[in-house]
């Protein structure tokens, strides 16, 4: 089947810029998306993308996508405590059932 | 909206008996989906329901497992009877119309004993 990669973990300074990437298997995905759970709360989207776009900025969040190299990012800009999350990758092609990777445990220091 | 509502939020119960979870959607949503998230399998996709039929089960692990939906505001999810590894936290999450995106309810935490 399809496969969604994601690293399990990733540190940061309370400031800093935090980038999480994700690669996909799936060349038909047509949406991409990042989503947000934070401990004892369900997933929430934050962000998509659709496949013919490269890059979108929402506030703090940079969403870049190479689409031939099957690689997503999320750029968190001047990352804060309460960015402490896991954060999954998920794409999804022709139907309406994503497929999502493990989940990147984004830690904030201060 | 208050949000996808499940219930109840903590299950604790012995194995070989049944459990039942329970799920609101979003109203207005004509799809829900069951989740079942571990720290060693991640997310999986259990069965995923459109207008109250059900679509794709083919996630759901074995006949211990059934979902239902008899109306577009009301599934559950039964498994009899249960076992340690069913362990996890189940999610339901809904979506609406050609929108692929899912709103996730808050989970079922599950542990069998």
């Amino acid at each position: 089947g399809e496969d969604v990669e994601q690293s399990l973990f990733l540190s940061v300074r309370e400031g800093d810029s935090s980038v999480i990437n994700c690669t996909y298997t799936d060349s038909s995905s047509t949406y991409l998306y990042w989503y947000k759970q934070e401990p004892g709360a369900g997933l929430q989207l934050l962000t998509y993308i659709f496949s013919n776009m490269d890059m979108k900025q929402d506030q703090r969040l940079t969403v870049l996508l190479n689409k031939k190299d099957k690689h997503l990012s999320l750029r968190i800009a001047d990352t804060q405590t309460g960015d402490s999350a896991i954060y999954f990758c998920a794409e999804t092609g022709g139907s309406y059932i994503p497929t999502f990777g493990r989940g990147t445990s984004l830690i904030v220091h201060p | 909206d208050a949000g996808v509502i499940q219930s109840p939020r903590h299950e604790v119960t012995e194995m070989g008996q049944e459990v039942t979870l329970r799920c609101k959607p979003i109203s207005g949503h004509n799809s829900l989906f069951w989740y079942r998230q571990t720290m060693m399998r991640g997310l999986e996709l259990l069965i995923y329901f459109n207008n109250n039929v059900p679509i794709d089960d083919s996630g759901m692990p074995e006949d211990r497992f059934s979902a239902k939906m008899p109306n577009a505001s009301f599934s559950t999810l039964k498994i009899q009877p249960s076992e340690p590894r069913d362990s996890a936290v189940y999610f339901c999450a809904s979506g609406q119309g050609q929108s692929y995106e899912q709103y996730f309810g808050p989970g079922t935490r599950l542990t069998v004993t």
